[in-house]
């Protein structure tokens, strides 16, 4: 199974842009990225994902390589609420499970 | 959409008793689901991979016959500890793959998790 590489942890003030890097040098091409959050306590919730293109929703933007080796999840505004630890996984496709590697706790200062 | 529950939210059992968590898609159907336990400061570890209608697939190092895992309908699962023992102590959280209905399709949506306490 294909697998992620994160900065164990990040911190970021309030009201700033927050950049999550994730590398997948591993990865196929039919592998999905996608990314999840996961506050104390709680199942992870689901963010973004991408295939090639880079993809926006409400919550993020994910930015991903031309080479695919790498990606960054981007949080246009950091508020204390996205206090979290963020998960990098690529679906494989087929057996679509999930390897959770270790993840990025984001601190967000006010 | 896409909303996943399990219940219980947490469980105290005694060491040697048998324990049943459900997993159930609300708002769409799921063929797969897919059960992970974690313990504190730890990352998810996949346990199973649950297909409707057929046997569970588990990890390697996950006992089949202690993890009991019943997927019956297109919405629900089961996972059952059996004969419990403090070890088996860990939150364990079951996601669902969406096939058909609300949610971004072959994206799992994970539940709120189950705390089991072990004594």
């Amino acid at each position: 199974d294909a697998k992620t590489t994160q900065p164990n942890s990040m911190e970021s003030n309030e009201e700033e842009p927050v950049h999550l890097p994730c590398n997948h040098s591993t990865i196929s091409g039919t592998d999905y990225i996608h990314w999840y959050r996961q506050l104390p306590s709680q199942g992870p919730e689901y963010v973004i994902h991408g295939l090639t293109s880079n993809v926006n929703n409400r919550m993020a933007s994910l930015a991903i390589a031309e080479d695919r080796k790498s990606s960054t999840l981007i949080l246009h505004r950091a508020t204390l609420r996205d206090a979290a630890v963020y998960y990098c996984i690529l679906a494989t496709s087929g057996t679509y499970k999930y390897i959770f590697g270790t993840g990025t706790r984001l601190k967000v200062l006010a | 959409g896409a909303v996943v529950s399990q219940h219980p939210s947490w469980v105290i059992c005694k060491s040697g008793t048998s324990v049943k968590i459900e997993c159930r898609s609300l708002d769409f159907q799921a063929t797969t689901m897919f059960w992970y336990r974690q313990f504190p400061k730890q990352s998810l570890m996949l346990m199973a991979t649950s297909n409707e209608g057929s046997k569970a697939t588990y990890e390697q190092g996950v006992e089949k016959d202690k993890f009991l895992i019943n997927h019956a309908s297109l919405t629900l699962s089961t996972l059952t500890v059996t004969s419990a023992h403090p070890e088996d102590s860990s939150f364990y959280i079951c996601s669902a793959r969406v096939t058909a209905g609300g949610g971004a399709t072959d994206t799992q949506y994970f539940g709120p998790g189950t705390r089991l306490t072990v004594l």
